[in-house]
């Protein structure tokens, strides 16, 4: 059964503050992880796919990293607009569901 | 392009009663999928759909029940409602999923309450 984890499960920065958020998973074989933003009240929205071990992919502040066993969600020099619910979730090679395996997600506050 | 659109955005029912909740996307996606979303726990995968006709069930079956008659519209269904259906519901499309990976695109979610 695929799983994962995301920690912390809130973290509240200052402006300007840098950080990392973590997802570490286990899965039968990994076709995908995916990283998404959600707002209050709305439907995630997608950041990032990443697909292999030593993969990175960067957009804005953030920037998405993948080994093995985990995935961080680098966040530099955050701003206040960036405060959101991110949300960790993977897709894995075995069963018969294709829909993805999500974490609880890590809700970030950034302050002014 | 409108994305993936839901309907209704809000809902409240009584225990027993029944209800249909509508998913459309206009991106030509094989793949659709219907998730609940509730306090404390991540996402989870309700019934999905590979394609027009074909449903297919996921983590969280029961209480459900799901149609695909056009490739743009999935269609949930709750037969007889009851308070631990109270959640949030989210659709999402994806171009395919077997075989490659594809990212799945969500719908803004219906908030359901079954009092």
């Amino acid at each position: 059964e695929d799983q994962v984890t995301q920690s912390p499960e809130a973290l509240r920065l200052q402006e300007g503050e840098s950080s990392s958020l973590n997802c570490s998973y286990t899965v039968s074989g990994l076709r995908g992880l995916f990283w998404y933003r959600q707002d209050p009240g709305k439907g995630p929205e997608f950041l990032f796919t990443l697909y292999s071990a030593g993969e990175e992919k960067e957009k804005e502040r953030l920037k998405a990293t993948l080994t093995k066993k985990e995935s961080f969600l680098h966040i530099t020099a955050p701003k206040p607009e960036d405060s959101a619910t991110y949300l960790c979730a993977v897709q894995g090679v075995g069963g018969g569901a294709d829909g993805l395996t999500f974490g609880k997600g890590t809700h970030l506050i950034i302050q002014p | 392009n409108a994305g993936v659109t839901q309907t209704p955005k809000f809902r409240v029912l009584k225990t027993g009663q029944s209800m249909t909740l509508l998913c459309a996307q206009d991106m030509n996606h094989e793949y659709m999928y219907w998730y609940r979303q509730d306090p404390g726990m991540g996402l989870r995968l309700i019934h999905y759909s590979v394609g027009e006709g074909t449903t297919a069930k996921g983590e969280v079956p029961d209480g459900y029940n799901v149609s695909r008659l056009k490739k743009q519209n999935f269609l949930l269904g709750l037969e007889s409602a009851a308070p631990s259906q109270t959640s949030v519901y989210f659709c999402a499309s994806s171009y395919s999923g077997q075989g490659g990976t594809d990212t799945q695109y969500f719908g803004p979610g219906t908030r359901l309450t079954v009092l």
